[in-house]
């Protein structure tokens, strides 16, 4: 399964866009990417899911270069209450339930 | 629409002892999986059924711990004996594709602490 890379943290501020995003160096032909988030004393929520260029959602806009080894979680003018720990995934259909969700981006949004 | 229940929240069991987690997937769900986080470490796959069915139990660290799906609904994870290594949150999720994870709903997550 391949391996993604994400900030450890970011703060941003109420109102601003907040942009995440994920190394995926190693992903495969058939993986698609998708991206949780998660609250204290919750489990994962999914957010968005794409396979390439552009994905956008009611909550999140999801951007994929065409080489797919990185990803971006763009989040709209965040507030207050999308302080969450966001993560990203990468699998094929048979094995993305499998895969480790690392250590995620601890998103902070202050007032 | 119910999302995926999971019980107890919080489980506080002394070494050697049993603790059976349960958990409720969407109804309708094939695919059910579960996962635990130990020691603040990342959020990591322990199993999955299609019904009621192993699809993959891989990641169960050993034969301390056996889950069960009857019937292809909801299912229990059994620790037996457990160890205070197996302190932490073990999180139960569901999905509908047939191909097993486009998108995973999870529940809240059962919280378990070993003295």
């Amino acid at each position: 399964l391949a391996k993604t890379t994400q900030p450890i943290s970011m703060d941003s501020y109420e109102g601003q866009e907040v942009n995440i995003t994920c190394s995926h160096n190693n992903i495969a032909t058939n993986d698609y990417i998708t991206w949780y988030q998660q609250f204290p004393s919750q489990g994962p929520r999914f957010i968005i899911q794409g396979y390439k260029t552009k994905v956008t959602n009611e909550v999140a806009s999801l951007f994929i270069p065409a080489d797919r080894k990185s990803s971006t979680l763009s989040l709209p003018r965040v507030s207050l209450s999308d302080t969450a720990v966001y993560y990203c995934l990468v699998g094929d259909e048979v094995n993305a339930g499998k895969s480790t969700f690392g250590d995620g981006t601890t998103l902070t949004v202050k007032p | 629409e119910a999302g995926v229940t999971q019980f107890p929240s919080h489980s506080v069991i002394e070494k050697g002892q049993t603790v059976t987690l349960r958990c409720d997937p969407i109804s309708g769900h094939d695919n059910l999986y579960w996962y635990r986080r130990v020691m603040g470490k990342e959020i990591k796959f322990l199993l999955h059924f299609v019904k009621e069915s192993k699809q993959d139990e891989s990641g169960m660290p050993n034969n301390r711990f056996l889950a069960e799906r009857t019937g292809g609904t909801y299912s229990t994870l059994k620790v037996q004996p457990a160890e205070l290594e197996d302190s932490g949150v073990y999180f139960c999720a569901s999905s509908q594709d047939s191909t097993g994870a486009e998108k995973l709903f999870f529940g809240s997550g059962t919280q378990l602490s070993v003295l």
